[in-house]
């Protein structure tokens, strides 16, 4: 059974950093691109960033370019977001998504860990 | 960046009835549309890949249809589990976009 755990989340004053880990089980994590993906309070799904299997190819949203890092250690199965320079609007639940075959849906999610920026 | 409109934002419905929701890109999209259910409070699970592929352990009465910019989900008796939020997601390009939801309610 495939499972995705997020941790790391927490309150944190604007301008902090947080780092986020995922934690997966049941597949083979170094063959699957990984995503992040988070929803603010009462909002839709916006997608935050990227990282291939072996972690060489990312991609960022605008919003998070050069404040949010995403990295995977395939050794441990987990991946991470790193997050600096946030910013109140960053505040929202965070997933980790694995993403699909050649689709590219999101086949499985983890149940989100929640990042509050404020003062 | 490649927008996802749906519609409606929000639907009343009974148990039993067909339902649909509309998504429309603002660009050709091939066949990279995919559909998503919520519940309040849980992560979002995948209903329907690839335009229409039904999600192994998806129950039947869930069909997508559609082709290059306009796509539709279906529900076509809607159960009481079926209250949801749903929104739709194109993933041929990066930024990976999301429509901005239907929420289903119960009239």
């Amino acid at each position: 059974e495939v499972q995705l755990v997020e941790s790391g989340g927490g309150l944190v004053q604007p301008g902090g950093s947080l780092r986020l880990s995922c934690a997966a089980s049941g597949f083979t994590f170094n063959s699957y691109w990984m995503d992040w993906v988070r929803q603010a309070p009462g909002k839709g799904l916006v997608w935050v960033s990227r990282i291939n299997g072996d972690g060489r190819t990312t991609i960022y949203a605008d919003s998070v370019k050069g404040r949010f890092t995403i990295s995977r250690d395939n050794a441990k199965n987990t991946l991470y977001l790193q997050m600096n320079s946030l910013r109140v609007e960053d505040t929202a639940v965070y997933y980790c998504a694995r993403k699909g075959g050649a689709s590219g849906s999101y086949s499985d999610w983890g149940q989100g860990t929640l990042v509050t920026v404020s003062s | 960046d490649i927008q996802m409109t749906q519609s409606p934002s929000s639907l009343s419905a009974s148990v039993g009835d067909r339902v649909s929701i509309t998504c429309r890109a603002s660009q050709y999209i091939s066949t990279y549309l995919n559909w998503y259910q919520q519940k309040p409070g849980k992560a979002p699970k995948v209903l329907i890949y690839a335009v229409s592929s039904l999600q192994s352990g998806v129950p039947s009465r869930f069909s997508g249809s559609g082709s290059a910019t306009d796509f539709t989900l279906t529900i076509s008796s809607l159960q009481p589990e079926d209250f949801a939020t749903y929104y739709c997601q194109q993933s041929y390009s990066t930024p990976l976009t999301f429509g901005g939801g239907t929420k289903v309610e119960i009239k």
